[in-house]
């Protein structure tokens, strides 16, 4: 069981680069999520979406797009990275309802922007 | 305003119980989530609690308090595999997760 993949792993961008991360689940979830996570910080919420076809803003959006134009796929786009956009990406899963806060990570995505 | 304290690191011998506390503050509460997260990998959900009391998972327990504020996770027979970064999340009345900083558990011999 797949769970929730990730691709890249890893990538180095320079300033000004743009770059596409790319989640999957298999798990039929409805809601999807990109957060990131900085040493010394609390995982930050930068989208979400409820369904296919929507999107929503989490705590820190500027910087950052997203698109789910399939159930199973979660799209995080840097338009124009900076170095403060360095971090690590994960994304997760859940479903609506009791299960809500109970999500399932994919293996993060390490980005270093130069 | 919404907050959540946990403390940065702690240390614990094999064998031994440790007990990770967690302290909010909101408005709104769904909720309070601890997950596990080993150096270098995603993190893992333990355990959700909605109302006071204990709730038991094996060696793993969580307390809520809602009207503390206050969460701890207790971990009992302590094993190496056990070293990882503990989070304390909880749940807005928006039903978002807010998340502490986590918790580095380190296991000595």
């Amino acid at each position: 069981n797949a769970g929730v993949t990730q691709t890249p792993k890893f990538r180095v961008l320079k300033t000004g680069q743009s770059m596409t991360l790319l989640c999957a689940q298999d798990m039929n979830h409805e809601y999807m999520y990109w957060y990131r996570q900085d040493p010394g910080m609390g995982l930050r919420l930068i989208h979400y979406s409820v369904g296919e076809g929507t999107t929503a803003k989490g705590e820190v959006p500027d910087g950052y797009n997203v698109s789910r134009l399939k159930k199973q796929n979660f799209l995080l786009g840097l338009e124009s990275a900076a170095p403060s956009q360095t971090s690590v990406y994960f994304c997760a899963s859940s479903n609506p309802g009791v299960h809500t806060g109970e999500l399932f990570f994919g293996e993060g995505s390490r980005l270093t922007v130069l | 305003g919404q907050n959540i304290d946990q403390p940065t690191e702690m240390t614990a011998t094999e064998g031994a119980i440790v007990q990770i506390n967690c302290t909010y503050q909101t408005s709104g509460f769904n909720g309070l989530f601890w997950y596990q997260q080993h150096a270098g990998e995603a993190p893992t959900f333990l355990s959700y609690n909605v109302l006071d009391g204990l709730e038991e998972k094996g060696r793993f327990s969580s307390f809520l308090s809602r009207s503390k504020g206050y969460s701890y996770l207790l971990l009992k027979e302590l094993q190496m595999k056990d070293s990882a970064s503990y989070l304390c999340a909880f749940m807005d009345s928006n039903y978002q997760l807010i998340w502490g900083a986590g918790t580095k558990l380190i296991i000595k011999p």
